[in-house]
């Protein structure tokens, strides 16, 4: 069965400091690819998404993505982080066109000092 | 247009009891796929509901049923709750030919 890893489990940052969070995942076959967001209080939403193509995503809220193959790795990046982008995040893969059945990692819980 | 919602938001129940939660889709959505979501960690995948038949299941006993109404609705059932199973219950919809799903706010149930 496919897992996913999120190497940190929580990261605080300074205000206009840069972000990266790690993922991987362990399916060899072909994948697609989310990033999710969780504000406090607030329901999942898609960040991101990565089906084919650029291996480079643009997301909302100045989000990207880079999906490298040959590292099995969807690593999120922020050039700047604000105080609003503190939340969980979840990376998450499904093996498929079926979007209902997808595999998350832990979440990394972002704090992003003001 | 409404996104994906759930009810009841908060629920305790007791060791041994029986528990419903329900979800309506996204407006035009066919699919409901259900999670579980225990504390500090990632949703895991309970099953998925498409023409009203359970169309995928994860790693979860049978205490755990679904059902898919002609309206798309869907139910999550737990019979002989466990502690183990006090977590956020979240659903998610989707087309089954799409591949994005929209989640709803979840239902947080505590069993005591």
């Amino acid at each position: 069965a496919q897992s996913v890893s999120q190497h940190n489990h929580h990261v605080i940052l300074s205000e206009a400091a840069s972000l990266e969070l790690g993922c991987n995942y362990s399916y060899g076959g072909t994948v697609n690819l989310f990033w999710y967001v969780q504000y406090p209080g607030q329901h999942l939403q898609l960040l991101l998404k990565y089906f084919s193509g650029d291996p480079l995503v643009k997301g909302i809220k100045g989000f990207e993505a880079e999906f490298i193959k040959s590292k099995f790795s969807f690593n999120l990046r922020k050039p700047s982080v604000q105080w609003s982008d503190t939340a969980e995040y979840f990376c998450a893969v499904n093996l498929n066109t079926n979007a209902g059945k997808s595999t998350f990692g832990d979440g990394t819980t972002l704090t992003v000092k003001p | 247009d409404a996104g994906v919602t759930q009810s009841p938001t908060h629920l305790i129940k007791t060791r041994g009891q029986q528990v419903t939660l329900r979800c309506s889709p996204k407006s035009g959505h066919d699919t409901v796929s259900w999670y579980q979501q225990a504390l500090g960690q990632g949703p895991q995948f309970i099953f998925q509901y498409y023409e009203e038949e359970e169309r995928q299941r994860g790693n979860f006993p049978d205490r755990f049923s679904g059902h898919q109404f002609p309206n798309y609705s869907s139910e999550l059932n737990v019979n002989a709750l466990l502690l183990g199973d006090s977590a956020l219950y979240l659903c998610a919809s989707s087309l089954i030919a799409n591949t994005e799903a929209f989640f709803g706010q979840g239902t947080r149930l505590t069993v005591v």
